[in-house]
């Protein structure tokens, strides 16, 4: 079944303690990308990425990273977390940027 | 900067058409138009690329006109299924960030019997 994976679903944690979502999707996508889901605000992209080894930022880069070492996979890490990252964050993966995105499921993110 | 999306709600019976519309201060490459249920991921309705097309999916259908930087999605006939959150989302046109898409802040949507 064609689909994007996250794990985990759901995290508590605390300010400070390094912490790492995983994406994985299996329909040998290009593009991946990662959003954060604040209420009223809506989707705000994180990063993306085009390929391997190619990432940019999207509109609210600031304290998270990514890397792109296979096709598959696009982890986000917080290397110091803070209460304001606390969020629904979505991963989704195209074929190409001007495709149908698939979304992952959501990792719902509590930062004490 | 966020594309401004209108209304910000809006309620239905069955039946009943909306349009919702969506605006950028920018020049525009492509549009992405998405649902998103209470609770769940969203899920892609359709994207119209620059050309002022305008694409059907069913009843939803979307214009882009990129002169005014704008598009709308429209909904016919409403039914139950067609409650949720609207997105869309802009590609810009020019410089290097061409992998940006960004989303509106949303519509909602609610369509009672």
């Amino acid at each position: 079944e064609a689909q994007v994976t996250q794990n985990p679903r759901y995290l508590i944690t605390v300010t400070g303690k390094k912490l790492t979502v995983t994406c994985s999707q299996n329909m040998n996508h290009e593009y991946m990308s990662w959003y954060r889901q604040d209420p009223g605000l809506g989707l705000r992209q994180i990063y993306y990425s085009m390929n391997v080894e190619v990432t940019d930022k999207g509109d609210v880069p600031e304290g998270y990273k990514v890397s792109r070492k296979e096709k598959r996979n696009f982890p986000l890490i917080l290397e110091s977390p803070s209460p304001n990252q606390t969020s629904l964050y979505f991963c989704a993966s195209s074929s190409l940027l001007a495709d149908t995105q698939y979304f992952g499921p959501g990792t719902r993110l509590t930062v004490l | 900067q966020q594309p401004v999306q209108s209304p910000q709600a809006v309620i239905l019976r069955e039946g009943e058409d909306a349009v919702i519309n969506c605006s950028s201060s920018k020049a525009l490459y492509s549009v992405h138009w998405y649902r998103q249920k209470h609770g769940e991921a969203p899920v892609f309705l359709m994207i119209l690329l620059k050309g002022g097309e305008q694409k059907g999916h069913e009843k939803i259908s979307a214009s882009f006109n990129e002169k005014k930087q704008q598009s709308s999605l429209y909904l016919t006939a409403s039914q139950l299924s067609y409650s949720g959150t609207y997105f869309c989302g802009f590609t810009n046109a020019g410089g290097t960030s061409y992998g940006k898409l960004t989303f509106g802040q949303g519509t909602i949507l609610t369509v009672h019997p």
